[in-house]
């Protein structure tokens, strides 16, 4: 156990739709970053937040979107969702510097239909 | 742009058979280097952490080692077991973007 939880385990949206995902880090992180995994496939960077400001992104478009709170909580929202954003999507937080280690939630399983 | 390579991408053994996972990346200037385990559907475990200036790090019947000048790392599991049965992930940190993953070497060991 990392500490690291994500809600919901699970989401079932379809094609245009808005969904919010969730992420509470680790006691003491003040970094959260966000990964697409699609079937078969390794994570793939999405963004991430430090001190509630975005910190990095990778080749995503802007319709992925974050929040991060005071608390160091995040939020991923999703926009005008596609069959392709099916995929699971894991945050992991870490406290701030390029050589620290990450600890990742066991994810959200979106579906898309 | 870093790239990360994991071969083979599945693999199946007997039980009890010592195995070597392997993971190449295309620059050698990172942080450090992690393998991770991955249940199907589930999220992912830590299972070691090398940073750029080590050569290897062990936990229990796991062991991996990096060189870094030929941009490889192995994941070595001794005696293996069923319930090793999982994908593998290697990631490297380059300090650019948190994480750079391969897709992984599905592991399935036989009872």
């Amino acid at each position: 156990e990392t500490g690291v939880t994500q809600s919901p385990t699970h989401l079932i949206k379809t094609r245009g739709q808005q969904v919010t995902l969730r992420c509470s880090s680790q006691s003491g992180h003040n970094t959260v970053s966000w990964y697409q995994q699609a079937l078969g496939q390794g994570p793939q960077f999405i963004f991430q937040y430090y001190r509630e400001e975005e910190n990095g992104r990778g080749n995503f478009p802007p319709r992925f979107s974050g929040l991060q709170f005071p608390n160091y909580s995040s939020e991923l929202n999703v926009n005008a969702l596609e069959l392709d954003d099916s995929a699971l999507y894991l945050c992991a937080s870490s406290l701030a510097g390029r050589s620290e280690t990450q600890y990742f939630g066991p994810g959200t399983r979106l579906l898309v239909l | 742009k870093q790239e990360v390579t994991q071969i083979p991408a599945a693999l199946s053994v007997p039980e009890g058979e010592n195995l070597v996972l392997n993971c190449s990346f295309t620059d050698s200037a990172i942080y450090n280097l992690q393998w991770f385990r991955q249940d199907p559907g589930k999220g992912l475990t830590s299972l070691l952490l090398i940073q750029s200036s080590q050569r290897e790090q062990t936990s229990g019947r796991l062991n991996a080692s990096l060189d870094k000048s030929s941009g490889r790392s192995t994941l070595y599991i001794a005696a293996s077991q069923p319930g090793d049965s999982a994908t593998y992930l290697c990631a490297v940190n380059s300090g650019n973007t948190p994480l750079v993953f391969g897709k992984g070497t599905r592991l399935s060991v036989i009872a």
